[in-house]
């Protein structure tokens, strides 16, 4: 099983800034990575879908990047409503996918 | 609109049995492949089992295989998860969600329902 390690566990940044998540994965995924948003009492929500692509309706501050085991999410200028989980998921080596364990992103 | 609307989650001792529903509406539901995720309270997601357009392809994870089973009713546009043998470490809320492309298993999640909550406790 793709053990996916996500860093920092939190991250504390202000309205406006750059934030920029890790998710780094036991062995390649090549680009089977995607990264989904959940807010407290919410369902997750798909932001970005094989690596790099956005999902529909997703906010273009939001972009992905990487391959192979090392993937990062980058939210180019926090909105208030930015501040959430953030899982990421791998489908390379399926059944099962697998997700990481989170970085809570707060507000400074 | 996608709705996906998730019931049956209730208190069961360990080793009882329970089925979970999720009614689907806004979609084709017989063109798409459907999931079971779960999160423990306080925890992250955990991928639980899909099952195929046509219901032909079941996949489970090693810690429910053997116990649940997943099955829908494309006629009812309705998933179930049967869980049998529960343990104290089902106890999370299990969401349905839908695979984002038609005709094939993606496990990209594009849409979720809210969730049902199971408790596993004597």
């Amino acid at each position: 099983e793709i053990v996916l390690t996500q860093s920092p566990a939190t991250l504390s940044l202000s309205p406006g800034e750059r934030a920029t998540l890790s998710c780094r994965a036991s062995q390649s995924v090549s680009s089977y990575l995607a990264w989904y948003q959940q807010k407290p009492g919410q369902a997750p929500r798909l932001l970005i879908y094989d690596a790099s692509n956005r999902a529909t309706g997703i906010p273009a501050r939001f972009s992905g990047s990487g391959s192979g085991t090392d993937f990062t999410l980058t939210i180019s200028s926090l909105e208030p409503e930015d501040f959430a989980v953030y899982y990421c998921q791998q489908r390379s080596n399926w059944p099962p996918s697998t997700f990481g364990q989170g970085t809570k992103l707060e507000i400074k | 609109e996608v709705q996906l609307v998730e019931s049956g989650g209730v208190v069961v001792q360990p080793g009882g049995s329970l089925r979970l529903s999720c009614a689907a509406s806004g979609f084709t539901f017989d063109d798409y492949t459907m999931h079971w995720v779960r999160q423990a309270p306080g925890k992250g997601l955990e991928w639980v089992s899909l099952i195929s357009w046509d219901g032909g392809s079941t996949y489970y994870a090693d810690s429910v295989k053997g116990r649940f089973t997943i099955s829908r009713d494309n006629s009812k546009n309705s998933l179930y998860l049967q869980m049998n043998s529960l343990r104290t470490e089902d106890t999370a809320l299990y969401y349905c969600a839908k695979d984002s492309i038609v005709g094939a298993t993606t496990y990209y999640f594009d849409y979720w329902g809210q969730g049902t909550l199971v408790t596993v406790s004597s």
